[in-house]
């Protein structure tokens, strides 16, 4: 069964640092993609990048990249440069590719708090 | 514009009673999904559609009940049965393409008084 965990339940980072929030997962599907999530507040999920297994290079979106070790079963976010906007909740998941729409599973989230 | 809204934003209920939380999406998404979020557990997963007229129960189904007869709207009922029902409700969407994930709705926060 597909798992995800992440160890950190909450970090600080002071604003312009670069912070790292760590996710590892468990599947035996080949074929997966994991994702990040960004949950402010206000309660709305909102996407901010994606690996695929099978993807040869790191992910990168803007400030976001994804650390991918295959072997380790690890998938962590770093946020370069923090901004106060990035205080939010981090969730890290994964969806296995090769039945269709199946369902996402989520970690249980990380907290994260830019300090000025 | 394309998206999933969910209604009511915030709802309350008396015990003992059933309550219906809304989701309705334009996106032409073949699959709905519904999560329940409570702080410190993360997104777990109640009940999930691929298609129309056909729903399968996820990690937390007790207590609750889906229908799909139509490809927009995939309502989620909370019944009495939920002994502790007071939560964050998301609701998403995805299509076969996969890389993005899901398009959520803006969620609903149902509690018990």
């Amino acid at each position: 069964a597909q798992k995800i965990t992440q160890t950190q339940p909450g970090m600080f980072v002071q604003e312009k640092e670069a912070v790292t929030l760590d996710c590892t997962y468990d599947t035996s599907d080949p074929s997966y993609g994991l994702f990040w999530y960004k949950q402010p507040s206000s309660g709305e999920m909102i996407f901010l990048i994606y690996q695929g297994s099978y993807d040869q290079q790191n992910a990168t979106e803007g400030r976001y990249s994804l650390n991918f070790q295959k072997a380790r079963k690890s998938a962590n976010l770093v946020i370069s440069a923090s901004q106060l906007g990035d205080s939010a909740m981090y969730f890290c998941a994964m969806r296995e590719l090769n039945s269709g729409n199946t369902p996402l599973v989520f970690g249980k989230g990380t907290r994260l708090s830019v300090i000025a | 514009d394309g998206g999933i809204t969910q209604s009511p934003k915030y709802l309350f209920r008396k015990e003992g009673q059933n309550v219906t939380l809304s989701c309705e999406q334009n996106l032409n998404h073949d699959a709905m999904y519904w999560y329940r979020q409570d702080p410190g557990q993360g997104l777990r997963l109640i009940y999930y559609s691929q298609i129309v007229n056909d729903f399968q129960k996820g990690d937390i189904a007790e207590g609750y009940s889906v229908s799909r007869e139509k490809k927009e709207s995939f309502p989620l009922t909370v019944t009495s049965a939920q002994k502790n029902p007071t939560a964050f409700y998301l609701c998403a969407s995805s299509d076969t393409g996969n890389r993005y994930g899901y398009t959520f709705g803006s969620g609903t926060r149902l509690t018990v008084v």
